[in-house]
């Protein structure tokens, strides 16, 4: 059984924070993560596709880290707005071609 | 123009009835993904076509069969409905490059009544 497992479920914030989450995954047979922002009544958009140990990467405010090793990969916020407010989703990706999806983290940004 | 289309996007059916949902992506894609968005917004992967190839069937019940004409499409045929299969049914598409993403159709709301 393949689980991918994300964290906090859902999160509250001020505009103007700065918030994180959190994506595990199994570490074997690991081919690639994939993070998504997916708004209420659109379909999934992907964000950050990482294959690489150590990979970091950034779109504006949002960045992502990948630790393969240890099966776990952090999607950082800075200064959240209000349109940012969605559900984030991680997929793992593996050698069977599974795409794999958390249960999401639903971000909601107060102004 | 959609890179990933679904059709229809709100479909209504009663008990029993057999009912089809069409997929086609004009990225060009090897990959083609049905996925089924439970209540709790959950994803959960149904199938996965290569080329025209099923390469992945998950416990599915055997009243969903997917068909796969050519690879720009993947049509989901589901027999003899059921009040649990009342849910949201998004296909995807993603290259067989591992460093892309997939792309998603903009969902199918199936309500069985």
């Amino acid at each position: 059984i393949l689980n991918v497992e994300q964290s906090p479920q859902s999160l509250h914030v001020q505009e103007g924070d700065s918030t994180n989450f959190t994506c595990s995954f199994p570490s074997s047979n690991f081919y690639a993560l994939h993070w998504y922002r997916w708004e209420t009544a659109k379909s999934p958009e992907a964000l950050f596709v990482m294959t690489l140990n150590g990979d970091e990467k950034k779109k504006g405010r949002i960045s992502a880290t990948l630790n393969t090793k240890e099966g776990y990969s952090y999607l950082y916020i800075k200064g959240s707005q209000p349109e940012d407010s969605a559900t984030y989703l991680c997929a793992f990706y593996n050698q069977g071609g599974k795409l794999i999806f958390g249960q999401g983290t639903e971000l909601s940004v107060k102004p | 123009d959609t890179a990933v289309s679904q059709t229809p996007k709100y479909l209504v059916t009663q008990m029993g009835n057999d009912k089809s949902i069409k997929c086609e992506q004009n990225l060009g894609h090897d990959t083609m993904y049905w996925y089924k968005q439970d209540s709790k917004k959950f994803l959960k992967i149904m199938f996965s076509y290569n080329n025209k190839e099923l390469i992945i069937n998950e416990t599915v019940p055997n009243r969903f069969s997917p068909k796969s004409p050519d690879k720009a499409h993947l049509n989901l045929h589901i027999n003899s409905l059921e009040l649990g299969d009342s849910a949201v049914y998004f296909c995807a598409s993603r290259d067989r490059d591992l460093n892309t993403e997939a792309f998603f159709g903009q969902g199918t709301r199936l309500t069985v009544v």
